[in-house]
């Protein structure tokens, strides 16, 4: 039973590139959730999706970041017109439920470190 | 809103010590709190959880009682390991779907 897949794990791009992010949750799970990390800090929450729809995205940056989880295939966080700040590793997490169902547990990927230049 | 605040590290130790972290939470409702812990280079996995008041969460030999009068969910492990150096994060589900985390507690324990 696969757990939460992220790829890149690794990703590095130059100012004003752009940022894809992959998740693909627990098998079963359609509730994803997006966390950023930035050094020396705790997780933040960023959006919850379902199934092509985003439920919650008032984590999120206004400009420059959109997420998506379409009916086929995995979860996307894209980051337009990266900056140095944006430099965080990006955690996705599923449930299979939402809120606090089964203890509100969340099931974490490895994370994406995002490294700007 | 809601929040966690736990103890500032590093904290470093000798095997076999005793390690505590404290935590304590702000949330309204009544959460659903949890010990993740990150090894170098990875993800967060869940340690342990407590859905309810003066449930005690328990792993690895690790143990958090939720105490609802203190607001507290502090981690304790009787004897570490030099495999127990990880950071270690409180967290809290209230009523919503979004995990409230702490600032994460780095722990080093020396052979």
């Amino acid at each position: 039973n696969a757990g939460v897949m992220q790829n890149p794990r690794h990703l590095v791009r130059r100012r004003g590139q752009e940022a894809r992010l992959r998740c693909s949750p627990m098998k079963g799970h359609s509730h994803v959730y997006w966390y950023r990390q930035l050094p020396e800090e705790g997780l933040k929450f960023m959006v919850y999706l379902q199934k092509e729809n985003i439920i919650d995205e008032s984590g999120m940056p206004k400009e420059r970041f959109s997420a998506e989880f379409p009916k086929e295939g995995p979860s996307i966080l894209r980051i337009q017109q990266v900056v140095r700040g944006d430099s965080a590793a990006y955690f996705c997490a599923s449930s299979p439920t939402g809120g606090k169902g089964r203890g509100g547990e969340q099931f974490f990927g490895p994370g994406t470190r995002l490294t700007v230049l | 809103g809601n929040s966690v605040t736990q103890m500032e590290g590093p904290v470093t130790l000798s095997e076999e010590a005793f390690l505590t972290i404290n935590c304590t939470y702000t949330a309204t409702g009544y959460p659903s709190l949890f010990w993740y812990v990150q090894y170098p280079g990875e993800g967060l996995q869940l340690l342990l959880k407590a859905t309810k008041a003066d449930d005690k969460g328990s792993n690895k030999g690790f143990e958090a009682t939720y105490r609802k009068e203190t607001t507290s969910f502090h981690l304790e492990k009787g004897s570490v390991q030099v495999s127990d150096s990880a950071v270690y994060f409180c967290a809290l589900n209230s009523n919503d779907y979004k995990l409230s985390f702490g600032a994460g507690t780095t722990v080093t324990v020396r052979a």
